[in-house]
């Protein structure tokens, strides 16, 4: 069965310093992978994904992850946080045809800027 | 006007009512599904829809009913709730069942009381 660790459940960041979000899963083929944000009181939106090909993916608002097989890693950065990045971040992995009813979340990290 | 629409944002129901939730997507989606958010846990799967038919019920107790009456609405019926149904119940909608990325909605805060 397929599982997502974020080893991190809170991660505080200055305004204007770099992130990085953890995420490690588990599963035995090539996942699909996906980074969601969730604003207090809201869904969840998408920030990226990674089917194949290049490892490095480029998603919004300036966020980026790299699939590192050897580790089972899909870590989300940014360069450089903004006040408005202050959220709940998911990774989710899933099986090539499992569709959407394939995906297996995180438990979030959630992440706090200070001024 | 966001793809995927949730009404209510907020509903609070004692335990003998029955209430609905509504999802719609603008999207042209296929496939449409039912979440579960609650505090300090995973996101939950709850119901897939596939072109209106149920694909996938995670064991989900009876007192949640899903209904998909074409592919562009999704209700899901309540009744007799407890009070650990409290939650924020999110809808999303996907091109198909493969794997294809989710569109979430804003989602419903469900509180039982």
């Amino acid at each position: 069965a397929q599982s997502v660790t974020q080893p991190d459940i809170h991660i505080t960041v200055s305004e204007g310093a770099s992130l990085e979000l953890r995420c490690n899963y588990s599963y035995g083929a090539t996942p699909y992978l996906f980074w969601y944000v969730q604003s207090p009181g809201q869904g969840l939106q998408l920030l990226l994904k990674y089917f194949s090909g290049d490892t490095l993916v480029q998603g919004i608002k300036g966020f980026e992850a790299e699939f590192k097989r050897s580790q089972s890693s899909f870590n989300l950065r940014k360069p450089s946080v903004h006040w408005s990045d202050a959220a709940e971040y998911f990774c989710a992995v899933g099986a090539k045809g499992g569709g959407a009813d394939g995906l297996t979340f995180g438990k979030g990290t959630h992440l706090i800027i200070q001024p | 006007e966001t793809g995927v629409t949730q009404t209510p944002r907020h509903l609070v129901m004692g335990m003998t009512n029955k209430k609905s939730l509504k999802c719609e997507q603008h999207l042209g989606h296929n496939a449409m599904y039912w979440y579960k958010q609650s505090a300090k846990k995973p996101l939950e799967l709850m119901f897939v829809y596939s072109l209106e038919e149920r694909v996938e019920n995670n064991s989900v107790p009876s007192r949640f009913s899903p209904e998909c009456p074409n592919s562009s609405h999704l209700f899901l019926h309540l009744h007799t709730l407890q009070p650990e149904d409290s939650a924020l119940y999110l809808c999303a909608s996907s091109q198909a069942t493969g794997v294809t990325e989710a569109f979430f909605g804003q989602g419903t805060r469900l509180t039982v009381v």
